[in-house]
């Protein structure tokens, strides 16, 4: 049983670039979430998604990014026109119906240059 | 809003002695808790979590923790770590509206583990 996997595991864009994080969640789970690590730092919330549908994106800035969880197919983190301050590990994780825990993937490691 | 406060970002410790993580939250509402363990440029691993019944719940890996309602506290202990405990540890809360929801983590505990 494949755990929650993201993709790419390191990402290298130049300030200005798009930048395209994937998560495909655990098999039988339809919740995903996405959370941003800053170095140094704890994990911070992103947005809340489920099937077709964006349920909780307090924790987005309010520019440049987007996130969707299509009918079929991975999670997509959104990510436009770069800047240096989005360098950070960006974790999504995945859980079942109800008040479960969410299973992290391994991250993808962002770096702008 | 819920908010988790981990007042010790580094705990050291030599192989063999008992550990004590302290977390702490705050909300207006019932949460849920949970410990994660991150280990260097690794996803999280979830250690133990308290929904309901007994505040003193069990993990992975020997580790536990007690839920204590009165104090607000998530304190997670182990009563003889080793070397490979060496980690970042985060505490965390959901609210408990008996569906998912967000994650709200503290900034880390960092346990170092010396010989």
């Amino acid at each position: 049983n494949a755990g929650v996997m993201q993709n790419p595991r390191h990402l290298v864009r130049r300030r200005g670039q798009e930048a395209r994080l994937r998560c495909s969640p655990m098999k039988g789970h339809s919740h995903v979430y996405w959370y941003r690590q800053l170095p140094e730092e704890g994990l911070k919330f992103m947005v809340y998604l489920q099937k077709e549908n964006i349920i909780d994106e307090s924790g987005m800035p309010k520019e440049r990014f987007s996130a969707e969880f299509p009918k079929e197919g991975p999670s997509i983190l959104r990510i436009q026109q770069v800047v240096r301050g989005d360098s950070a590990a960006y974790f999504c994780a995945s859980s079942g119906q109800g008040p479960y825990e969410q299973y992290f993937g391994p991250g993808t490691r962002l770096t702008v240059t | 809003a819920q908010s988790v406060t981990q007042l010790d970002s580094q705990v050291p410790v030599f192989e063999e002695a008992p550990v004590e993580l302290r977390c702490n939250y705050s909300s207006s509402v019932s949460v849920y808790l949970f410990w994660y363990v991150q280990y260097p440029n690794q996803g999280l691993q979830l250690l133990l979590k308290y929904l309901s019944g007994s505040t003193l719940v069990k993990g992975i890996n020997g580790f536990e923790a007690e839920f204590n309602k009165s104090q607000t506290s998530f304190h997670l202990r182990k009563p003889s770590v080793h070397i490979s405990d060496t980690a970042e540890y985060f505490c965390a809360v959901s609210r408990n509206t008996g569906t998912a929801s967000k994650l709200t983590f503290g900034t880390g505990t960092r346990l170092q583990v010396t010989l």
